[in-house]
């Protein structure tokens, strides 16, 4: 499979607790986002890089909100001391820098990580 | 003001009817344009991207971008049962930046 992956797909945990999202973006895109959605919206952007650089980050990205990408490659999402709020799906999506083989350098979505605070 | 607007639905059709579906943006300054699709629980799915103003067409899929109107479009032919899911449609200033996501519209197709 050459698509985009998240690890895990579901995680369950107790408010106060920290979390760490993987993602692992689709073979030579050098460009990785973060997106959050909830029930009945559409995703909003969090943060994205640009092979390890960070280039941009939303405000909705609170201090306890961190992403990296340390090797170009992969990339986690922690959201540390979670609260009831943060419960949402968190969607990670990759690009190429030029337009691949479908004529496009647009973002290609992984199928995300539910997370449920209790 | 949201910067995309987006009827959430449901919007429900028989198999076989035309779906339209279409968004409304504010910012003059958004060029890219783009449609997915997102069955439940599953992350979305890319159906089209469009430049600028104009038409695409991509088999029973197309889409329409009026940029005078601030307006896009998506119209699904020949609609069958698995094209119920929910429709999102997504601008951007430029191809590699963030995007703004509609609220998504629901549609369901009924045999």
């Amino acid at each position: 499979d050459t698509g985009v992956s998240q690890d895990p797909r579901h995680k369950i945990t107790k408010r106060g607790q920290n979390v760490t999202f993987r993602c692992d973006p689709i073979s030579e895109h050098n460009r990785l986002y973060w997106y959050r959605q909830t029930l009945g919206q559409g995703p909003e952007f969090l943060t994205y890089f640009q092979n390890e650089a960070q280039l941009e980050k939303s405000r909705l990205l609170s201090d306890r909100f961190s992403a990296e990408r340390p090797k170009g490659s992969f990339s986690t999402l922690e959201i540390q001391r979670t609260e009831q709020g943060d419960s949402a799906m968190y969607l990670c999506a990759s690009s190429p820098q030029f337009r691949d083989r479908e004529g496009t350098d647009t973002q290609y979505f992984g199928p995300g990580t539910r997370l449920t605070v209790l | 003001q949201k910067e995309v607007e987006q009827d959430p639905g449901p919007l429900s059709v028989p198999e076989g009817a035309i779906v339209s579906l279409n968004c409304t943006y504010s910012n003059s300054a958004f060029q890219y344009f783009m449609w997915y699709r997102q069955y439940s629980r599953k992350g979305p799915e890319l159906l089209m991207y469009t430049y600028s103003s104009g038409n695409k067409e991509d088999g029973r899929f197309t889409a329409q971008v009026d940029k005078s109107s601030k307006y896009i479009s998506l119209f699904i032919r020949d609609s069958q049962p698995s094209d119920s899911a929910t429709y999102l449609c997504a601008v951007s200033t430029d191809s590699w930046g963030k995007f703004q996501f509609g609220a998504g519209t629901q549609v369901v197709v009924t045999p």
